[in-house]
């Protein structure tokens, strides 16, 4: 079964610490990964996407890594701030397939 | 990147009402999808608009409770029917960019239904 699950469900931090978030998959036959931000009240903006070939990706302080041989995704955070609260979604999608397969998403709360 | 907006942005209706959400993209786009947000939880494709034709709808999603129309390369409807309080969900309409590896996803309409 294709499946995407996220850990973990829910993390408070301090603003300026670091933070990684992970993310497991199932799907095959496997295109792409995608880590999405959405803020509260927003619809999901992308923040990387990596492919089979591709190991690690940035944008700005966001670093997601991929492991295609065991399947495993993580988003690093560095130097948090207050705007980064938001729910940060793993999105996997199929090859040869336009559909998505959606995480249930890690809820981020960054304090002061 | 496409830039896509919807109207509402948001509504609360009565049971039994329906409610016709628009979604407007700024460029002319192949691919426009309808997602459901339940409260806490991730997105779940209804159905994908198809310019010309009736929408291809998913599993668990029916053209009598979510009527969709696509008139042209830019502009998508979704009308959620004879709504009950179940229907209290994030809708929010998604289309592929140039790149097929990319999409965009609207601001999204908060439905409250009581």
């Amino acid at each position: 079964k294709n499946q995407v699950e996220q850990s973990p469900q829910s993390l408070i931090i301090l603003e300026g610490k670091n933070c990684t978030l992970q993310c497991n998959y199932t799907v095959s036959p496997f295109s792409n990964l995608r880590w999405y931000k959405q803020d509260t009240g927003r619809g999901p903006v992308s923040l990387t996407i990596m492919t089979f070939s591709e190991n690690t990706k940035s944008n700005g302080r966001y670093t997601a890594t991929l492991d295609a041989d065991t399947k495993q995704s993580s988003l690093h955070i560095t130097a948090s701030q207050l705007s980064d609260s938001a729910s940060y979604i793993c999105v996997v999608s199929k090859a040869s397939s336009y559909k998505l397969i959606f995480g249930s998403g890690t809820r981020l709360l960054v304090r002061p | 990147s496409a830039v896509i907006s919807q109207k509402p942005s948001r509504d609360i209706c009565q049971r039994g009402t329906s409610l016709t959400i628009q979604c407007q993209v700024d460029s002319q786009v192949t691919m426009m999808f309808w997602y459901r947000q339940q409260p806490g939880q991730s997105l779940t494709l209804i159905a994908t608009a198809n310019q010309g034709s009736e929408a291809t709808y998913e599993s668990g999603f029916v053209i009598d409770k979510f009527p969709i129309s696509r008139p042209n390369l830019t502009f998508s409807t979704l009308t959620v029917s004879n709504m009950s309080p179940e229907d209290s969900s994030i809708y929010l309409c998604s289309v592929l960019g140039e790149d097929p590896n990319e999409q965009f996803f609207g601001p999204g309409t908060r439905l409250t239904v009581l």
